[in-house]
């Protein structure tokens, strides 16, 4: 059972222009969200994260929004850079109770020029 | 320099035999995460630690071991009992603040 789904296994967007990744959750005891960035042979690295007492975090071109109500939330890019091309990693976790992390799919965004 | 390394990068071994990965941190984190990646899946879990000789189970665990002597190290053994274990394997290791997660570079295995 998937309990954090990226749709989306993949997204071109052109240089300059928003990259919007989705995720999607069922576990309605996920209270904490995070987005990592994976480059091909090397590890995830943290990128931006929100706490389900908020709806929106944003951190210099990233921003997070987080929709409780439809189990959703969404990773914005703006501008996108060549640099930004990697698999994105949505990830959430129930913090009364686990200590572990849920992992999406992933979704691989090319930004091209 | 604080981080998490993992060696080697890349891994051969011959079908049947055991094989030994390490990760080891000096970040003076607590917990310790093995994580599993295979192409067109998200990471799975195999095992993590919160705590030096404590580890659990974590979704795939099957055919693997660890140990947690040390705080800074967390090895994981992939035996002859896996039944797929060419994959790229991901350590990772956290501080009491739940969630943010620090990965090492990860180790390619692959069984021939």
């Amino acid at each position: 059972d998937q309990q954090v789904k990226q749709n989306s296994p993949s997204l071109s967007v052109q240089e300059g222009r928003i990259s919007i990744l989705n995720c999607d959750y069922t576990n309605s005891m996920f209270d904490y969200f995070l987005w990592y960035k994976k480059y091909p042979a090397e590890g995830p690295t943290f990128l931006i994260s929100i706490s389900s007492i908020k709806d929106k975090n944003e951190d210099g071109r990233f921003t997070v929004f987080l929709n409780k109500s439809a189990k959703h939330l969404s990773l914005h890019i703006v501008p996108s850079q060549p640099g930004d091309s990697a698999v994105y990693f949505c990830a959430a976790i129930n913090t009364g109770t686990a200590s572990k992390l849920t992992f999406g799919t992933g979704t691989r965004l090319q930004v091209t020029l | 320099d604080g981080g998490i390394t993992q060696s080697p990068k890349y891994l051969f071994r011959k079908e049947g035999q055991n094989v030994t990965l390490s990760c080891e941190q000096n970040l003076n984190h607590d917990a310790m995460y093995w994580y599993r990646q295979d192409p067109g899946q998200g990471l799975r879990l195999i095992y993590y630690s919160q705590i030096v000789n404590d580890f659990q189970k974590g979704d795939i665990a099957e055919g693997y071991s660890v140990s947690r002597e040390k705080k800074e190290s967390f090895p994981l053994t992939v035996t002859s009992a896996q039944k797929n274990p060419t994959a790229f394997y991901l350590c990772a290791s956290s501080t009491t603040r739940v969630g943010e997660q620090f990965f090492g570079p990860g180790t390619r295995l692959t069984v021939l």
